[in-house]
């Protein structure tokens, strides 16, 4: 069974990097041919694809994210991770990791909130 | 960026009702596109892809339908666990986006 957990800091400080962790059990993050994603819900209930990191390594943003966004991971603990620079209050919200199955989300983690507060 | 527009934004209605929600993609989205149930507290649980393809495990009174660039969701036969918000997903292009999403409200 495919399992992901999301693990995160809860508050970040405006300005500051946001960082938040996957991790995956019952599945390889390198096995052919599956996306591992970043998605966040803001509040007020609307949904933000943020980016992936593909089974081969490759990487690729939301345009929207793109200069300040970096998607990592660390394939002998079957993780993979965000890193979200120059936080503000916008950026508040449920982070979810996910993953991608011919284009759409067949498995999710529970979703980590973070909330960025001075 | 495709725009999906997403109605309505919330309807009640009664166990044993059918309901309707929509999507409208602002460009040809080739039936790239999936349904999510959300409760609160809780990840999204996908149950339609392909438009129509219903996912392992979600029951039969779920069914995806399209119509040019307009896709529906239909909920047969309304159940208590089906209170919940519904989110469609277009993965044609990218950025992947989503509809707003519609609040189902049993009365």
């Amino acid at each position: 069974q495919v399992n992901l957990q999301e693990s995160g800091p809860g508050i970040v400080k405006p300005s500051q990097p946001l960082s938040v962790t996957c991790s995956v059990t019952g599945y390889s993050i390198t096995t052919s041919y599956y996306y591992w994603n970043w998605i966040r819900k803001f509040p007020g209930n609307k949904l933000e694809w943020m980016g992936y990191i593909s089974y081969d390594g490759s990487i690729y943003y939301n345009p929207s994210l793109k200069s300040r966004i970096s998607i990592t991971r660390d394939t002998s603990k079957n993780q993979f991770f965000l890193q979200l620079n120059t936080v503000t209050t916008e950026d508040t919200a449920v982070y979810y990791c996910a993953r991608v199955s011919w284009g759409y989300f067949d498995y999710w983690g529970q979703g980590v909130m973070v909330t960025v507060s001075s | 960026d495709i725009q999906m527009t997403q109605s309505p934004a919330s309807l009640s209605a009664s166990l044993g009702e059918t309901v309707t929600i929509e999507c409208l993609a602002s460009e040809d989205i080739y039936s790239n596109l999936a349904w999510y149930q959300q409760k609160p507290g809780k990840s999204p649980q996908l149950l339609i892809y392909d438009a129509s393809s219903l996912q392992d495990g979600v029951p039969s009174r779920f069914s995806g339908s399209e119509s040019g660039t307009q896709y529906s969701l239909e909920i047969n036969s309304l159940q208590s666990e089906d209170a919940a918000t519904y989110f469609c997903q277009q993965h044609h292009d990218y950025p992947y986006t989503f509809g707003a999403g519609t609040k189902l409200e049993l009365k």
